[in-house]
């Protein structure tokens, strides 16, 4: 769906490590979103873009951090990743506000 | 803050059996209203979306969403379920007034289906 693709699509990585995680989309959306999926939570959005270099904070963004220096890529960081951060994360994008969101296939994050 | 509800955390049901999976919203005003499946192992994929007009909407692979205004209610429903609709569904609301897009997700719904 909309050429979305995420990188790594499994990783497992230690305590207090930093750890980044692209998505990559190749139709020119300009809005993209970061989200973690968990059990009993759904998805819960962490960032979001609308447009090069414009990022903003969703509803569980403590201990993330993004980038998004061109149209096609958009990068979540865990600067110092913990337990609490094990998760799916889903990236999603949209070409405009009233438009369709399409998702990604989804990164598994194990934080051991 | 906006909330969606759902109220079924696990559904299940035998093949062909009828379908109906609850979604409420928190918002009085304008919204535009969104159901979304994962099949095991996948990623989210649409189902089906109101955005004006006609509020029974029809999507994918026989299923039907009712948008009940008075109700804020976005049930989804299928009046004969597969084996195949074995799945996570998810149901999503954008404010109508909001410029950047984002969605608000319910906890999902597990739906098995058994043969």
């Amino acid at each position: 769906d909309a050429g979305i693709t995420q990188s790594p699509r499994h990783k497992v990585t230690e305590t207090g490590t930093p750890v980044t995680l692209r998505c990559h989309q190749t139709e020119n959306h300009r809005y993209m979103y970061w989200y973690r999926q968990d059990p009993g939570h759904g998805l819960r959005l962490i960032h979001y873009s609308y447009g090069v270099k414009d990022t903003d904070k969703g509803e569980v963004s403590d201990g993330y951090s993004v980038s998004r220096s061109k149209t096609e890529d958009f990068l979540l960081t865990l600067e110092s990743a913990t337990s609490s951060q094990t998760s799916v994360y889903f990236c999603a994008t949209q070409q405009g506000h009233q438009e369709t969101q399409y998702f990604g296939p989804g990164t598994r994050l194990l934080v051991l | 803050a906006q909330s969606v509800s759902q109220h079924n955390h696990h559904v299940i049901l035998s093949e062909a059996a009828s379908l109906e999976l609850g979604c409420n919203y928190s918002y009085g005003g304008t919204v535009n209203l969104f159901w979304y499946v994962q099949y095991p192992g996948q990623h989210l994929q649409l189902l089906l979306k109101y955005f004006s007009g006609d509020p029974l909407v029809k999507g994918i692979k026989g299923f039907e969403a009712e948008f009940i205004k008075s109700k804020f209610s976005f049930n989804l429903r299928k009046p004969s379920v597969q084996w195949s609709d074995t799945a996570e569904y998810f149901c999503a609301v954008k404010l109508g007034g909001s410029t950047l897009g984002r969605l608000y997700f319910g906890r999902g719904t597990q739906l098995t289906v058994w043969p």
